[in-house]
């Protein structure tokens, strides 16, 4: 089984601040990870994800994340946000293909409100 | 077209009453999945397809929960009996293989009352 803990309800910060979106995971298998944005009334939609390689992890909207598995965790980061970026954020996990996990549905956390101060 | 539909966006029902969800996939994917998403907490699963087969439904949360997908391409997720803690949205999601992407839908928030 897997699960997500995302350390943060609502984080706010000012336009043009940086800012660092935390989450840890758990699980008995591996896993691969993925961030994703909703903005109200929408869908997901994905920022980024892991699958392997590099830990540093690029993704759409100027958003890195960077996975250590040492410490579970897959936080998220942007050097400097813009009122655009206010949004709900969520961390998510999904079992490798052929973990033997015999499920391959994604694992959310609780989600991070992001609001941009302008 | 060109990503997930979902209908209707938007439902309102009585509690006893019993609804459905429909889920338009993108073209080719054969695999979908379905979530809920209660006020303030992330999507949870609820049950997958590969193709017209319904792999996984552990997650759906009593058997007044049912989905389908007879010929392998839309969804629909019935809801009989409708109760207040049924409130929440309803993301589908496909991908072209269990093991790739999945794109999500708008959702459809229902709320019973």
């Amino acid at each position: 089984a897997q699960s997500v803990t995302q350390l943060d309800s609502q984080v706010p910060v000012f336009e043009e601040a940086p800012v660092e979106l935390r989450c840890n995971y758990s699980s008995s298998v591996s896993v691969y990870l993925f961030w994703y944005v909703q903005y109200p009334n929408q869908g997901l939609q994905l920022l980024l994800k892991y699958l392997s390689g590099s830990t540093l992890v690029k993704g759409i909207n100027g958003f890195e994340a960077e996975f250590n598995k040492s410490q579970t965790s897959f936080h998220l980061r942007k050097p400097s946000v813009h009122i655009s970026d206010t949004a709900e954020y969520f961390c998510a996990v999904r079992p490798f293909r052929g973990s033997g996990a015999g499920s391959y549905q994604l694992t959310f956390g609780k989600g991070t409100k992001l609001s941009v101060i302008p | 077209g060109a990503g997930v539909s979902q209908s209707p966006r938007y439902k309102v029902a009585k509690r006893g009453q019993d609804v459905a969800l429909r889920c338009d996939p993108i073209s080719g994917h054969v695999s979908l999945f379905w979530y809920q998403q209660a006020l303030g907490q992330g999507p949870e699963f609820l049950t997958y397809f590969q193709n017209e087969a319904q792999l996984d439904k552990s997650g759906l949360p009593s058997d007044r929960f049912f989905a389908e997908r007879p010929e392998g391409s839309v969804s629909t997720l019935k809801i009989q009996r409708t109760q207040q803690e049924d409130s929440a949205v309803y993301l589908c999601a496909s991908s072209a293989t269990l093991y790739y992407e999945q794109y999500f839908g708008p959702g459809t928030r229902l709320t019973v009352t």
